[in-house]
């Protein structure tokens, strides 16, 4: 089956520090990578679409310039939290859409904790 | 942004048992799915549905696409102690838009 991987699976940085975030389909391609973040006992919530070969595009009340999004190839996407603060501690997913079959596939997460 | 309701919030069980959850929104969608999420873990999709009235099986598990489209349910018979988890609904508006989720389903199983 389709697998997404996620690296690193988890991370603790201090404030003020950046962090890359990796997202990877492993079997399939995608052209597009969507970016969510979920809190303790919340659900999903999406930060951002990630478009392969151009910009990202960020849902209404996420910093585009604190979340870097690249997306450079149809099998990576990157997240990289910028001068991380505590309040962004929280678990990161992405999602992969197939290509070919337009399936969305779920990475298995990112915990990140800033102290 | 899209509002999903899902129930109930929370489901404590006895093993054997059937359950039932459901996910209602105020438009209307072309695509329903259903996931299974495990603590520290990405959510895995169980049930996808494409058309309105579609009843779709994975094992013990059942979803319909409600005939409004603005409306699914996931039932699971004979519930097994590996249940447990959180279910959460997704729903999107239209091929290639992006997806909303539900607040999520918290299932408990008693051996």
């Amino acid at each position: 089956g389709a697998v997404v991987s996620q690296h690193p699976s988890w991370v603790i940085c201090k404030s003020g520090t950046s962090v890359k975030i990796e997202c990877r389909s492993l079997d399939f391609q995608a052209t597009t990578m969507f970016w969510y973040r979920q809190f303790p006992k919340q659900s999903l919530m999406l930060m951002a679409t990630s478009n392969e070969g151009s910009k990202a595009t960020y849902e209404q009340g996420v910093e585009k310039d604190k979340f870097l999004i690249n997306h450079a190839s149809l099998t990576l996407s990157t997240l990289t939290v910028t001068s991380a603060h505590p309040e962004d501690s929280s678990f990161y997913i992405c999602s992969a859409r197939d290509i070919a079959s337009y399936e969305q596939y779920f990475g298995p997460g990112t915990r990140l904790t800033v102290t | 942004g899209q509002q999903l309701n899902q129930s109930p919030q929370s489901m404590f069980i006895q093993e054997g048992e059937d359950v039932s959850m459901n996910c209602t929104s105020s438009s209307i969608f072309n695509t329903w799915l259903w996931y299974k999420q495990d603590p520290g873990e990405g959510p895995v999709l169980l049930i996808a549905l494409y058309k309105a009235g579609e009843l779709t099986s994975n094992g013990r598990l059942t979803a319909q696409f409600g005939i409004t489209r603005k409306d699914s349910f996931l039932n699971i018979s004979a519930s097994i102690p590996s249940d447990v988890g959180i279910y959460f609904c997704a729903g999107q508006l239209s091929s290639f838009n992006k997806f909303y989720f539900g607040s999520g389903t918290k299932l408990n199983v008693k051996p």
